[in-house]
């Protein structure tokens, strides 16, 4: 069965850090890239990164930039975000989810067809 | 930033109904629209890709069109288990962007 699982959120204070993890199986993790997505309390979905197979390529949401740093370790099956400066406003479900490309009709497509359950974040004091 | 709007942002329908959510980009992004749908307390679920394409498990019901800034999701017969908010999203440039959602209630 193909699934995600994160780990590693919690209740942290502004301007404190944390590292989530997301453990991948039931698939060849290393063929494909990954993302954060993350939801505040009762809001939509926001994209937060993102990191190519070989890590070559990451971006970030401008909301992050400078603070969470993606990473992954294919050995590991294992996709990563350290969450440093955390402020009131990251405050959300953090999702990984995998990133699919087809091609159709000589164009290549790209989403989000595997997504965690996620785990919650929380930065107050 | 590619900004993705829906509408309408909450609509109330019966068992049985058909029912179209628009979504709008703020710029033309041909066809790299993606549409999810979320039960509370879930994950996010793919549902269409590529405007049109309808992802491997999910009922025929659903439905996609469009390209370039408009764009529709199309239930034809309305199920209870249907009831969920809907995303929209953009993948042809980064950032990638959702729409706000589209939370459909049972009438």
């Amino acid at each position: 069965e193909v699934q995600l699982v994160e780990s590693g959120g919690g209740l942290v204070q502004p301007g404190g850090s944390l590292r989530l993890s997301c453990a991948a199986s039931g698939f060849t993790f290393s063929s494909y890239s990954m993302n954060w997505v993350r939801q505040a309390p009762g809001k939509g979905l926001e994209w937060v990164s993102y990191i190519s197979s070989s890590s070559s390529t990451i971006y970030y949401a401008d909301s992050v930039k400078g603070r969470f740093t993606i990473s992954r370790d294919n050995a590991k099956n294992s996709l990563y975000l350290q969450m440093n400066s955390l402020r009131a406003e990251d405050t959300a479900v953090y999702y990984c989810a995998r990133d699919h490309r087809s091609e159709w009709l000589s164009r290549y497509y790209y989403y989000m067809d595997v997504w965690g359950k996620g785990t919650t974040v929380t930065v107050s004091s | 930033d590619i900004q993705m709007t829906q509408s309408p942002s909450s609509l109330s329908a019966s068992v049985g109904d058909r029912v179209t959510i628009t979504c709008r980009a703020s710029q033309s992004i041909s066809s790299y629209l993606n549409w999810y749908q979320q039960k509370p307390g879930k994950a996010p679920k793919l549902l269409i890709y590529a405007a049109s394409s309808l992802q491997s498990g999910v009922p025929s019901r659903f439905s996609g069109s469009g390209s370039g800034t408009d764009f529709t999701l199309t239930i034809s017969s309305l199920q209870p288990e249907d009831f969920a908010t809907y995303y929209c999203q953009q993948s042809y440039s980064t950032p990638v962007t959702f729409g706000q959602g589209t939370r459909l209630e049972i009438k």
